[in-house]
Order: structure tokens, then C-alpha cells, then sequence
């Protein structure tokens, strides 16, 4: 069975400075996707980003950048530029690109402070 | 483009009663889920459907849970005879999938459920 392990339950950062977020997985299989969430307080999962294992190129969107290291099972997020809005929990999840159901880790709560 | 609703957002019953939620999809998006998430944890997949179909169930999913999607729309969680252990946040989400397994789901806010 896939695991997802987040060895950091909290995580703090200062205004305008970059963070790292850390996610381990395990898998068998060599054809799946990762995931980051995002989860602010009372409001809805969104999703931050996501890398298709077959890629070795890093995913980024904007502030938002994951180092992905598959032999590793590795794959943490980096977030540049920290802004008051990106305090939440994250949560990093698996997916095997045939399969349905998403595998999430324990969660990283990320405060940011002004 | 509306995204995944969920209602009630908020339920408290007394233990053994029945309870229902729905969730509504992102129009066209023919995959829809429900996970469980109980306080400072990850969800945990419960179910999916495609369109109407239910196709898989987690062994979470206990016989007093049962869910529906009957015309491939929206979706209903039914837990029966609830139980303390019950209490937790339902959350939908939904996809459109179509090849290579590249499709994205998209979460509603959730509906929280208390049992007193």
C-alpha cells in the first residue's frame, strides 16, 4: 500500500522569506502523481500544485516550486516570497495515474509570521 | 465555472440517528469522490464514482454508510445509526477524467459532522 509521510507537523516563516516543506512517499509503482494541498483555516483544499513522476523537470506555479527527487521518494514544496495568505495546512497526497483515490499525508501546518 | 458544494456545511445529530449529505460536482466532471477527515489528519478516501457507477469503497466505507450518485450528477452520503467515531469532516471532491489518468480533483468546503 502507498504511504505519504510529512515529518514536519508545524513550520513557521517570516514574512517575504522562503520555506520548505517536506513529503516522503512510498510506492511500487513507477507511474503516479504527487500532489500539494493547501488547506486554510475552515475553508476548502485547494490545490497548490502537482508533478507527473514521469517528468523530471520540478513543477512550479508562481511563488510555488517542488523538488522532486523519484529515486529518492521525495518531493518537497518550496514557497518564495512568503505572504501573510499562504498560512494553512498543507498536505501532500498520491495518486497512481491509474488508480482513483488520493493518499494524503499527516499535514504541515505553515504559520507565517508579519 | 462553479465549484464542488457540499450541504449541509454543518450537522450535529444525536448518536443513532441518520444522517445525509450532498454534494453537488463541478458540472461535467464525470469522477466524484468523498474522503473523511477527522481533526489535524490527512483525508482518507472513502469512495469514487464515475458518472453513476460506484467503483471502488474503502474498508472505512462500514455497512451503515451507503452513497449514491444516480444520474451521474450530484451525490449523496447516507451514514446510518451514527456513532461518536462518526464525527469528522465529509468532504467531495470531482474530476474530469479522460486519458492518462492526468485529471485534478477539486474539493468542496465539506460538511462537518458531530455526534453528540
Amino acid at each position: 500500500a502507498q504511504t505519504v509521510t510529512q515529518s514536519q507537523p508545524e513550520m513557521s516563516v517570516q514574512e517575504a522569506e522562503t520555506v520548505t516543506l517536506s513529503c516522503t512517499y512510498d510506492t511500487s509503482e513507477s507511474d503516479y502523481y504527487l500532489f500539494w494541498y493547501k488547506q486554510p483555516p475552515s475553508r476548502q483544499m485547494i490545490l497548490v500544485i502537482r508533478q507527473e513522476a514521469y517528468k523530471q523537470q520540478n513543477a512550479t506555479e508562481n511563488r510555488f516550486s517542488v523538488n522532486f527527487q523519484k529515486a529518492a521518494k521525495s518531493f518537497s514544496l518550496k514557497i518564495s516570497d512568503s505572504q501573510l495568505g499562504d498560512a494553512a495546512m498543507y498536505f501532500c497526497a498520491y495518486r497512481k495515474t491509474s488508480g482513483s483515490r488520493l493518499t494524503f499525508g499527516e499535514g504541515t501546518q505553515l504559520t507565517v509570521n508579519p | 465555472d462553479t465549484g464542488v458544494s457540499q450541504d449541509p456545511r454543518h450537522k450535529i445529530t444525536k448518536r443513532g440517528q441518520n444522517v445525509t449529505f450532498r454534494c453537488d460536482p463541478i458540472s461535467e466532471h464525470n469522477r466524484l469522490y468523498w474522503y473523511r477527515q477527522t481533526l489535524g489528519q490527512g483525508p482518507e478516501f472513502l469512495t469514487y464514482f464515475q458518472n453513476e457507477a460506484q467503483l471502488e469503497k474503502s474498508r472505512l466505507l462500514s455497512d451503515r454508510f451507503s452513497a449514491e450518485r444516480p444520474k451521474g450528477s450530484f451525490s449523496t452520503l447516507e451514514i446510518q445509526r451514527t456513532e461518536q467515531g462518526d464525527s469528522a469532516m465529509y468532504l467531495c471532491a470531482s474530476s474530469l477524467r479522460r486519458d492518462r489518468g492526468t485529471d485534478t480533483q477539486y474539493f468542496g468546503p465539506g460538511t462537518r459532522l458531530t455526534v453528540l
